[in-house]
């Protein structure tokens, strides 16, 4: 069966940096596009960031554009999400999430998340 | 990136029917069958339920079923259970920024 693991989130300050990962398995990960999604605490989903099944194209909200960088390696089934120059309100669950159909560009939907990671920016 | 647009609150008793709305635009919702709903409980992951408007993954129950007009899709559960009670969520492509949307959340009580 699918399942996606995130790791990595945790507390840091405004202006730090953080790496987050989603181990993936249970599925030809090569094959999908990715997505990151997040929500804030009592709030709705945000969608943050998408990456191609073999890494060619990268689309990002415009909330973290220029800041946060996604990327993958299918090597070892892993998606990861790089987060600098952090503001409080990028606080939220980190979700990890595979797209819907194989090679697509990430317009036709999600169909397995993970539990999500907390990232907490506060000094 | 605006949000797609759904009541912040619906209800219904156990049995009856209600249906979510998800109002978008026609470079969202009215311009492409990519809308999708998820179903989302405290503390948990959000769960499939529609995709492509109106198709039902596999072991979702037949009584969720999806629509679409115009800038709008819609959301329909039938014979309303307990279980049922959780936040809904819509999603859909964007052509203004190609990308995808959530709509702000619709929390279903089941009195």
């Amino acid at each position: 069966q699918v399942q996606l693991v995130e790791s990595g989130g945790g507390v840091v300050q405004p202006g730090g940096s953080l790496r987050l990962s989603c181990a993936a398995s249970g599925f030809t990960f090569s094959s999908y596009g990715m997505h990151w999604v997040r929500q804030a605490p009592g709030k709705g989903l945000e969608w943050v960031a998408f990456i191609r099944y073999d890494g060619s194209n990268k689309y990002y909200a415009d909330s973290v554009k220029g800041r946060f960088t996604i990327s993958r390696d299918n090597s070892k089934n892993t998606l990861y999400l790089q987060m600098n120059s952090l503001r409080a309100e990028d606080t939220a669950v980190y979700y990890c999430a595979k797209d819907l159909r194989e090679y697509s560009y990430g317009y036709d939907g999600i169909d397995y998340w993970g539990q999500g990671t907390l990232v907490t920016v506060s000094s | 990136q605006s949000a797609l647009t759904q009541p912040a609150s619906v209800s219904g008793s156990p049995g009856q029917s209600i249906t979510i709305s998800c109002t978008g635009t026609s470079s969202d919702v009215g311009g492409y069958n990519y809308v999708s709903w998820y179903q989302q409980h405290p503390g948990k992951a959000p769960k499939l339920m529609i995709y492509d408007v109106s198709n039902r993954p596999s072991g979702v129950s037949n009584r969720f079923s999806g629509s679409k007009s115009g800038n709008t899709a819609s959301l329909t559960i039938s014979g309303l259970q307990a279980e049922d009670e959780a936040d809904y969520y819509c999603s859909s492509y964007t052509s203004s920024s190609a990308s995808v949307v959530f709509g702000g959340g619709t929390k279903l009580t089941v009195l």
